[in-house]
């Protein structure tokens, strides 16, 4: 049972490329989520997905996109990196009975140059 | 607006000394409070949750309190270890909405537990 699992662990990007970090987890829980982490700013929330087929946008969207393949997967894209995305996210899950518990994978670290 | 408040921004202390880490809240109505753990390179972890009618709630050397009057909350943490050396984030929620839209997380306190 490896809980939630991210790829890849590191990436650095030069500004203008593209990128597509992906999320898996396999404990059943209907509701995914992208976060990222900045230095003295907290976890802030990009996107998250409450049931497959179904996604909403978070407090900090722009410049990203997300997809739900299916209820294991969901993956988060940046079409066109900026220096300002450069960060540490997380993808987390939760199930439809506890939903306000969240279950974080190791996070990604990603530099845009 | 909601926001959650954590106090100190960093602590550093001796191993096996105690310290207490504080949560000051404005998010309102209330449905819970969780403390998560992250230690560094890592996703946050759940330490313990507190709802409105609990005032106290220990998990191992960790012991948080609820006062949902003040909408203060602590994380006490006892006879600190090396390994206790991590974020703690504080994260309060309302009820309803699903799990993103009741979220509020706090920047965390980090802190560094030196021999």
């Amino acid at each position: 049972n490896a809980g939630v699992t991210q790829t890849p662990k590191f990436q650095v990007l030069k500004t203008g490329q593209s990128m597509t970090l992906q999320c898996a987890q396999d404990m059943n829980h209907n509701s995914m989520y992208w976060y990222r982490q900045d230095p003295g700013m907290g976890l802030r929330l990009i996107y998250y997905s409450a049931s497959e087929g179904t996604t909403d946008k978070g407090e900090v969207p722009n410049g990203y996109n997300v997809s739900r393949l299916n209820k294991r997967e969901f993956s988060l894209r940046l079409e066109s990196a900026a220096p300002s995305q450069t960060s540490v996210y997380f993808c987390a899950s939760s199930s439809k009975t506890s939903p306000y518990e969240q279950y974080f994978g190791p996070g990604t670290r990603l530099t845009v140059t | 607006k909601n926001q959650v408040e954590q106090s100190p921004q960093s602590l550093i202390i001796l191993e096996g000394k105690n310290c207490t880490l504080q949560c000051n809240y404005t998010v309102s109505p209330f449905s819970n409070l969780r403390w998560y753990k992250q230690d560094t390179g890592r996703g946050p972890v759940s330490l313990t949750i507190m709802t409105f009618s609990e005032n106290t709630k220990s998990n191992g050397r960790y012991t948080a309190t609820l006062d949902a009057d003040t909408k203060q909350s602590s994380l006490h943490i006892t006879a600190s270890q090396l390994s206790d050396s991590a974020s703690y984030i504080c994260v309060v929620t309302r009820p309803g909405g699903g799990g993103a839209d009741g979220l509020t997380f706090g920047k965390g306190t980090h802190l560094i537990i030196q021999p």
